[in-house]
């Protein structure tokens, strides 16, 4: 079954103590991307990748990094995360000719 | 820059009212284009694509949409909405091969028993 899996779902933590939230998809899909989705502002695209090695900013990339040293797999990574990063974030993954699957969602709170 | 764009942040119509929402992206090349909708509490579920070919959409639960390439548009319709879609609605737009995949910013849809 062609999925996209992020954990955790749910996570709450402390400001400043570093966080990874992974994404992984079974689809052999070049591109993957990150949003963050905010009450009264959509979905604002974080980071994505085109493939391999290849990262690029979205929207609102500060405060985050990510990494895709594989094609199934694209970490996001909050170094010292802070309250302003209470967020639902979704991870999608995207083929041509083929739609976005996304994952649940993680819904991630900064005390 | 690339970019997608929703006319309406918050809609709100009677049942049985028709639904028209629309969508512009600035992007000269080729691309594909989506409308996914999540429902209160949920993750984004696909609505409808369009690739190719005919350019009037059909997807799930009465939806359809229609790319007007010269406007650069695919604007999301329903005849006649229900409770049951009030939702958000977000357009989405796969700038070519190998590009990105941009969002619109999400229209509110409320319909009113």
């Amino acid at each position: 079954e062609a999925q996209v899996t992020q954990n955790p779902r749910y996570l709450i933590t402390v400001t400043g103590k570093k966080l990874t939230v992974t994404c992984s998809q079974n689809m052999n899909h070049e591109y993957m991307s990150w949003y963050r989705q905010d009450p009264g502002l959509g979905l604002r695209q974080i980071y994505y990748s085109m493939n391999v090695e290849v990262t690029d900013k979205g929207d609102v990339p500060e405060g985050y990094k990510v990494s895709r040293k594989e094609k199934r797999n694209f970490p996001l990574i909050l170094e010292s995360p802070s309250p302003n990063q209470t967020s639902l974030y979704f991870c999608a993954s995207l083929g041509w000719n083929t739609e976005a699957f996304f994952g649940q969602g993680t819904r991630l709170t900064v005390v | 820059a690339q970019s997608v764009s929703q006319h309406n942040h918050h809609v709100i119509l009677s049942e049985a009212a028709s639904l028209e929402l629309g969508c512009n992206y600035s992007y000269g090349g080729t691309v594909n284009l989506f409308w996914y909708v999540q429902y209160p509490g949920q993750h984004l579920q696909l609505l409808l694509k369009y690739f190719s070919g005919d350019p009037l959409v059909k997807g799930i639960k009465g939806f359809e949409a229609e790319f007007i390439k010269s406007k650069f548009s695919f604007n999301l319709r329903k005849p006649s909405v229900q409770w049951s879609d009030t939702a958000e609605y977000f357009c989405a737009v796969e700038l070519g091969y190998g590009q990105n995949f941009v969002f619109g910013p999400g229209t509110r849809l409320s319909v009113l028993p």
